[in-house]
């Protein structure tokens, strides 16, 4: 089956703008998370989506958004970009969301959006 | 709040030998979940061996394992006979149980594995 597929893969753009990336999750996975990897910072956790309700935040600022459709498809946004925010962005889909399994959720993530600021 | 510290940012072995990547964390819960992921070079990231907190034995996945020592908060994970194909970053992880359920995430030890 397929996998988790994040568009677009690679993407520059200046300070000031806004991006969207978008998170097809594995077919009945209904939870979604994004992270941020820089390197040194390993990987930030920015927010997870489970049945278009934000169910956990990360200590990112306001500027980074997200939301979830219907479908389970997932998107971010970053608005008023900044260098710093220059990062592999990724997204991860899971059957459940947090403690409504009993089990532990495995993560099966996407190959990621390399966002470059300039 | 929980961490997770992966204290060697770069890791080599000899192709054939054996390896080990350290891992800590601090939480004082007793229930949670660790895990050991791989990303390899331009490729996703995929789960190698995951360990419940609340079991003593220490999980097994074919040439890797865990040593999983709860009361020092360790979580290593061991590399037998390595091969070419196990050159990636490897990330800890842990979840909690209650709370947020938020996965959290070490720095990266990046695996050389030589020829």
């Amino acid at each position: 089956k397929a996998g988790v597929t994040q568009t677009p893969r690679y993407l520059i753009k200046t300070r000031g703008q806004q991006v969207t990336l978008s998170c097809s999750p594995i077919s009945g996975h209904r939870s979604v998370s994004w992270y941020q990897q820089t390197p040194g910072q390993g990987l930030q956790f920015l927010f997870e989506y489970f049945s278009e309700t934000q169910r956990n935040k990360g200590n990112f600022p306001g500027r980074f958004s997200g939301r979830q459709f219907s479908n389970s498809r997932s998107e971010m946004n970053v608005s008023t970009l900044e260098l710093g925010d220059s990062a592999l962005y990724l997204c991860a889909s899971s059957l459940v969301a947090g403690g409504l399994s009993s089990g532990a959720n495995v993560l099966t993530f996407g190959a990621g959006s390399r966002l470059t600021v300039l | 709040a929980q961490t997770v510290t992966q204290s060697q940012p770069e890791m080599s072995v000899q192709e054939a030998e054996t390896v080990t990547l350290s891992c800590t964390y601090d939480t004082s819960e007793s229930d949670y979940y660790l895990f050991w992921y791989k990303q390899p070079p331009s490729r996703q990231m995929i789960l190698v061996i995951r360990q419940e907190a609340y079991k003593q034995q220490n999980a097994t996945e074919n040439r890797f394992s865990v040593n999983f020592q709860k009361a020092a908060k360790s979580f290593s994970l061991k590399i037998s006979d390595s091969q070419l194909g196990d050159a990636a970053m490897y990330f800890c992880a842990y979840r909690t149980t209650s709370g947020t359920y938020k996965y959290i995430f070490g720095t990266g030890t990046r695996l050389k594995v030589l020829a």
